[in-house]
């Protein structure tokens, strides 16, 4: 079954320090996968896909289709990055429905 | 503005009066959903619509109806609402060309006593 897991419930950090958000996934093919964010009292929005390869906001995410995981990286964390964040794929029988994971929410400290 | 919008945004209610919280998307999209978010447990869907009067159930459906009468508008209806049904509830709409981008609402957060 395709399952999106995000084994970090919190992530603090301090600012200009590097964060990595972990995404794992299990999915037969080859996914497209997909990072949400979502910043305090907004609607969820799309941060980055990886298919499209670019970086959002200073982040970045590389599919790893040997250890199936597509990490979030951002080498300088800022304050403003402080949300709640989601990685999620299609399910293979509806492309347009999202699996997402549990989430991880991001602290940065001044 | 392309938006998805969601009412009511906060509702307090009793078990057993039936509500319903609304959500209309003005950009064309054939396809929306609805999902609700629960600490520690992320968002899960509860009810899809690939377009008009065609809708399936997600992961959570029970406790809840849908319709789509019209392409924009995705109601989402509790008959009998419950305690467990408390959350933040997300409408979402795309385009059917797939490629994943889902566009939310701002979130109805829903209390039954």
């Amino acid at each position: 079954a395709q399952r999106v897991t995000q084994p970090e419930k919190l992530l603090s950090v301090f600012k200009g320090a590097p964060v990595e958000l972990k995404c794992n996934y299990s999915y037969s093919g080859s996914p497209e996968l997909f990072w949400y964010v979502q910043y305090s009292r907004q609607r969820l929005q799309l941060l980055l896909r990886h298919i499209s390869r670019e970086s959002i906001k200073g982040f970045t995410a590389d599919l790893n289709k040997g250890e199936t995981s597509f990490h979030l990286k951002k080498p300088f964390a800022q304050e403003e990055d402080s949300a709640m964040y989601y990685c999620a794929l299609p399910a293979t029988y509806n492309t347009d429905k999202l699996i997402f994971g549990t989430g991880t929410r991001l602290q940065v400290f001044p | 503005e392309a938006q998805v919008t969601q009412n009511p945004r906060y509702l307090i209610t009793v078990t057993g009066k039936k509500l319903t919280v609304t959500c209309s998307q003005n950009m064309n999209h054939e396809y929306m959903s609805w999902y609700r978010q629960d600490p520690g447990l992320g968002l899960r869907q509860i009810y899809y619509s690939m377009n008009v009067e065609v809708t399936d159930k997600g992961d959570v459906p029970e406790g809840y109806k849908v319709s789509r009468k019209e392409k924009r508008n995705f109601p989402l209806i509790l008959e009998s609402p419950s305690p467990n049904q408390t959350s933040l509830y997300f409408c979402a709409s795309s385009s059917n060309r797939g490629g994943g981008e889902l566009f939310f609402g701002e979130g109805s957060r829903l209390t039954v006593l």
